[in-house]
């Protein structure tokens, strides 16, 4: 069965640098969300994107974070001067276009900032 | 705007128990139902998807339901077994965004 795969599945990094967060969504998938998940928290939205574009975004997604769909296949979540509570498993999830299908989740990025 | 609240937040039962975890929402306005398994640090596994025009779904030894009128969702699991120790999470599909939005979820522990 098609899988969205995402990369890195652990990211380490300093507070105050950009970290990059990719997905590979199934392929023919038109929608693409980010989610977060803080420790011992529950999974909140981040961002849904369709068509090239941001359809909805959080509180959360503020002008620290950004996605794009850069070549076509790769959706990236970029976060800026990352600070220690952005630490989390980030989840992508795409969905197909038709309708009542559900979204598939990627196996998370647990993003560690020190 | 939509609220979805999980009830037991734990749950500790002996092998073989049948059990039944629940799961509201504030608006009945919802595209999708699903529930997922989550084991400890680990991603989300889909169980259960119900459609908002289903009454419920069945896979194995789960069985889920949907109420969208009483903003209700019950999952069923049958025979219980240690292996069925995770974190179970409900989410409701938003029918005007399509985001999803999860509940706390309920974390079973089951006794060999």
């Amino acid at each position: 069965e098609p899988e969205v795969t995402q990369t890195p599945s652990h990211q380490v990094t300093q507070m105050g640098q950009e970290v990059i967060l990719r997905c590979v969504p199934i392929s023919n998938h038109l929608y693409f969300y980010w989610y977060r998940q803080i420790l011992g928290q529950k999974v909140e939205f981040l961002v849904s994107f369709y068509n090239n574009e941001i359809s909805e975004k959080s509180e959360i997604f503020d002008d620290q974070f950004s996605v794009e769909r850069p070549d076509g296949s790769n959706f990236t979540l970029k976060i800026r001067s990352t600070k220690l509570e952005d630490s989390a498993m980030y989840f992508c999830a795409t969905r197909s276009g038709q309708a009542y299908q559900p979204q598939h989740f990627g196996d998370g990025t647990r993003l560690s900032i020190l | 705007k939509q609220e979805v609240t999980q009830i037991p937040a734990a749950l500790s039962v002996p092998e073989g128990e049948n059990l039944v975890l629940n799961c509201s929402f504030t608006d009945s306005a919802i595209y999708n139902l699903q529930w997922f398994r989550q084991d400890p640090g680990k991603g989300l596994t889909s169980l259960l998807l119900i459609q908002s025009s289903q009454r419920e779904q069945t896979s194995g030894r789960l069985n889920a339901s949907l109420d969208k009128s009483s903003g209700r969702s019950t999952l069923y699991i049958a025979a219980s077994q240690p292996g069925d120790s995770a974190t179970y999470l409900c989410a409701v599909e938003d029918s005007g965004t399509y985001k999803y939005i999860f509940g706390t979820g309920t974390r079973l522990k089951v006794l060999a």
